[in-house]
């Protein structure tokens, strides 16, 4: 079955880049995922990337697919106070009829 | 739409005592999921449903935890008898029918703490 890996937890300081990177087992994905997650709220979709895609930006976020490591990573521009939350990088594959498998979450804590 | 609503927010009960958790999803969504957050686990998916009938109960961890789905607004998670390794954040999430991106809509959780 699928395994999503990813880093507990991350520290950037206010200003600079956020990366948070996970790893994935079954190559079969076709769907890949990073939701956030703030404090005592549920989790948010940010934004997906598809299989066939190896880069999708959206106005801060960066989004890498590397394939063949079976790679993604989250880049946060600029990353605000407000980007402190717990990230999740999440997979679905056609062959488990879509079925989103999630990594634990990356805490990313902003410092001053 | 109020987006998914859980029910209750916070759960304090004992070890053997009935819990009962509440969902009620986004109107028209075919899809209603209960996961479970731990910090040892992460979030783990327990039972899935689509149009009302559960697809895949796999992660249901015992016969203690049954989830029911009586019509399309409405879904309980029941944990019977309660114990202390089931005190976690219980969530609730729908979505469309096969949407493209698949995008999950996630309740505000229900926190259980079993003494």
């Amino acid at each position: 079955g699928e395994d999503v890996e990813q880093s507990l937890f991350l520290s950037v300081r206010e200003g600079d880049s956020s990366v948070i990177n996970c790893t994935y087992t079954d190559s079969s994905s076709t769907y890949l995922y990073w939701y956030k997650q703030e404090p005592g709220a549920g989790l948010q979709l940010l934004t997906y990337i598809f299989s066939n895609m190896d880069m999708k930006q959206d106005q801060r976020l960066t989004v890498l697919l590397n394939k063949k490591d079976k790679h993604l990573s989250l880049r946060i521009a600029d990353t605000q106070t407000g980007d402190s939350a717990i990230y999740f990088c999440a997979g679905a594959a056609m062959n488990r009829d879509d079925k989103i498998i999630f990594g634990k979450g990356t805490r990313l804590h902003i410092l001053p | 739409d109020a987006g998914v609503i859980q029910s209750p927010r916070h759960e304090v009960t004992e070890m053997g005592q009935e819990v009962t958790l509440r969902c009620k999803p986004i109107s028209g969504h075919d899809y209603l999921f209960w996961y479970r957050q731990t910090m040892m686990r992460g979030l783990e998916l327990l039972i899935y449903f689509n149009n009302n009938v559960p697809i895949d109960d796999s992660g249901m961890p015992e016969d203690r935890f049954s989830a029911k789905m009586p019509n399309a607004s409405f879904s309980t998670l029941k944990i019977q008898p309660s114990e202390p390794r089931d005190s976690a954040v219980y969530f609730c999430a729908s979505s469309l029918e096969r949407s493209g991106h698949g995008e999950l809509f996630f309740g505000e959780g229900s926190r259980l703490t079993v003494l």
